[in-house]
């Protein structure tokens, strides 16, 4: 099976503007998972989505949304972009197993810039 | 969610064996014991998990203390390819992970 994709890999913003990632989980997959990576602040959890619904969120502002379609893609954006919001966004997905054990299936992440 | 506590960093010998500690004294009665490492410029992955009993899989073993309190995630033999950041993230529900800082391994040719 392919791995989780997501497009693009790299991205150069300036502040004030937004900005669209996309991911492609597993095939099969219906839970996607978004992640922000910063050196200060580590890997923190954004949001969550299974069947197109948001199904968990992290504490993060409104600038920052998702959604997901029919066929489980996702994509997360990120609106008025600030300095700080220069991170490696991490996408993950995983299928429905026994409680306390699935696992997430990280994708490479897009490095995002803002400038 | 537990909180763990784990050295910031270990360095290894290739070709040796590598004990990687983690301290998780809050940890529920529900919660597995799930291990992530993060390669250089790469997403994490999966390791291993496990919930009272020592597991083992291709990639490594996990030894789970008898009070759960703590846990160790042991690379038989360390290579260059398994140098990375390792989390250990005790959890009963799959989303959200909560990572950790995490033990970054540096394995020495």
């Amino acid at each position: 099976k392919a791995g989780v994709t997501q497009t693009p890999r790299y991205l150069i913003k300036t502040r004030g503007q937004q900005v669209t990632l996309s991911c492609s989980p597993i095939s099969g997959h219906r839970s996607v998972s978004w992640y922000q990576q910063t050196p200060g602040q580590g890997l923190q959890f954004l949001f969550e989505y299974f069947s197109e619904t948001q199904r968990n969120k992290g504490n993060f502002p409104g600038r920052f949304s998702g959604r997901q379609f029919s066929n489980s893609r996702s994509e997360m954006n990120v609106s008025t972009l600030e300095l700080g919001d220069s991170a490696l966004y991490l996408c993950a997905s995983s299928s429905p197993g026994l409680a306390g054990q699935e696992t997430q299936y990280f994708g490479p992440g897009t490095r995002l810039l803002v400038l | 969610d537990a909180k763990t506590t784990q050295p910031n960093s270990m360095e290894s010998n290739e070709e040796e064996p590598v004990h990687l500690p983690c301290n998780h004294s809050t940890i529920s009665g529900t919660d597995y014991i799930h291990w992530y490492r993060q390669l250089p410029s790469q997403g994490p992955e999966y390791v291993i998990h496990g919930l009272t009993s020592n597991v083992n899989n291709r990639m490594a073993s996990l030894a789970i203390a008898e009070d759960r309190k703590s846990s160790t995630l042991i690379l038989h033999r360390a290579t260059l390819r398994d140098a990375a950041v390792y989390y250990c993230i005790p959890t009963f529900q799959a989303t959200p992970l909560v990572f950790g800082k995490g033990t970054r391994l540096s394995v020495i040719a």
